[in-house]
């Protein structure tokens, strides 16, 4: 069935320094890809999205990449601050309605 | 807008009992999906709604029941309450569907002893 990789599970990064997270989705038809950051006790908020006809979108200190042949996208987050400690979920919008979630990447910042 | 709205935010429940989880949206959005999510866990897929009158099962839709008689109102109800559905639930909805940003309500913590 559809499903949505999301690597590594955890990652803790010193503050400054940039951290990538790496989602692989399976369903060809997935045509949307939205990142979203959850903060402890809060519920899930997009920070970037990207659609499938663009390679690359970046909005401040995030950015996003898509590979669709290889069906790969990435979250970048240069310039870590202790606020970008948060889970991060990246999910695939899949062509039966459903949105296809990640398991989460809990991201430490250390100050 | 208030957005995507969730009643109650806090709830204990004893196993068997019943409840239904209410969720609200001004947005005039079609689609309308419920999550739960388990202590440090992801989201997953209990319902979801393409339009009123429309549901659908999601990954894990055992022990619950929705409902869709609005566009605005897409209850979620749980029946004969176990101790496995103590989670999160988190409402969201979207205009058109998995192509566009989903909007996710406050959730609702549910403990069920």
């Amino acid at each position: 069935g559809e499903n949505v990789e999301q690597h590594p599970s955890t990652l803790s990064v010193q503050e400054g320094d940039s951290a990538v997270i790496k989602c692989t989705y399976s369903d060809s038809a997935s045509n949307y890809f939205p990142w979203y950051k959850q903060e402890l006790g809060k519920r899930p908020q997009l920070i970037i999205d990207i659609r499938s006809n663009v390679g690359e979108k970046k909005d401040q200190r995030i950015a996003v990449t898509l590979n669709k042949t290889a069906k790969h996208f990435s979250l970048h987050i240069t310039e870590t601050q202790p606020e970008d400690s948060a889970v991060y979920f990246c999910a695939a919008g899949s062509g039966t309605y459903k949105y296809i979630f990640g398991t989460g990447t809990r991201l430490k910042v250390l100050a | 807008n208030a957005g995507v709205t969730q009643t109650p935010k806090f709830r204990i429940l004893k196993i068997g009992q019943s409840m239904t989880l209410q969720c609200t949206q001004d947005m005039n959005h079609n689609y309308m999906y419920w999550y739960r999510q388990d202590p440090g866990m992801g989201l997953k897929l209990i319902y979801y709604s393409v339009g009123a009158g429309i549901t659908d099962k999601g990954e894990v839709p055992n022990g619950y029941n929705v409902s869709r008689s609005t566009t605005e109102d897409f209850p979620l109800r749980l029946e004969l309450a176990a101790p496995s559905q103590t989670s999160v639930y988190f409402c969201a909805s979207t205009i058109q569907g998995p192509f566009y940003e989903q909007y996710f309500g406050p959730g609702t913590r549910l403990t069920v002893t």
